[in-house]
């Protein structure tokens, strides 16, 4: 089973400023097959990018994901306030486990 | 509209049995997989299985399986997710979701409102 690990685990930004999550795999993920969600709480996740770089419906541009192999990014350009949030990175292929990384929780500072 | 409506939340013991529903609107339900989703009280994601709604295609992560059972009623939209024997450590907020299409089928891209399932003596 892959591991994900994301860091950091809190990241303190204020409004305006970037931001840089990353996730690593255990081992290599295949053909980019890496996910992006923001969880708020008391919400549901929240699809932001798929197969590493591919923006869901709706999510603004200012988030952008990249990498490949086992090294993953995240980067949001400009915070804004809505923006802080739960981050989970998730590996999938063609069949279960799904593994999710431990999330990185983004906080105003 | 897309989405996945999920029953209410529930307090059991434990020993009991549930069965918890995600009923799907608003696209074709048995063209797309579904997902339930485990989150524990503060803590991260855990993807128990998948189901194709279309003939019933089940795949489990092999920490849920055995526990639970996933299922689904295609004539009337909604997949299942049922326990025979709950333990306290099932105490937990369940979320279905949609996977895509194909090789994507493990990008959940519409969830439910989840549904909360407590299990205390």
């Amino acid at each position: 089973e892959t591991v994900l690990t994301q860091s950091p685990g809190t990241l303190s930004l204020s409004p305006g400023e970037g931001a840089t999550l990353s996730c690593r795999a255990s081992q290599r993920i295949s053909s980019s097959y890496l996910a992006w969600y923001q969880q708020k709480p008391g919400q549901a996740p929240r699809l932001l990018i798929y197969g590493a770089s591919s923006r869901a419906t709706g999510i603004p541009d200012r988030f952008s994901g990249s990498g490949s192999g086992t090294d993953f990014t995240l980067t949001i350009s400009r915070l804004e306030p809505e923006d802080f949030a739960v981050y989970y990175c998730q590996q999938y292929g063609t069949s279960p486990p799904y593994t999710f990384g431990q999330g990185t929780k983004l906080e105003i500072k | 509209e897309v989405q996945l409506v999920q029953s209410g939340a529930e307090v059991k013991k434990p020993g009991e049995s549930l069965r918890i529903s995600c009923k799907g609107s608003g696209y074709s339900f048995t063209s797309y997989w579904i997902a339930w989703v485990r989150q524990m009280p503060g803590k991260g994601l855990e993807c128990m299985g998948i189901i194709y709604p279309g003939d019933s295609d089940t795949r489990y992560s092999p920490s849920f399986q055995g526990q639970v059972t996933i299922s689904a009623d295609k004539s009337i939209s909604a997949a299942y997710l049922q326990w025979s024997s709950l333990k306290a450590s099932d105490t937990a907020m369940y979320y279905c979701a949609r996977g895509l299409i194909g090789d994507r089928r493990g990008v959940f891209d519409v969830w439910g409102q989840g549904t909360m399932v407590t299990v205390s003596s």
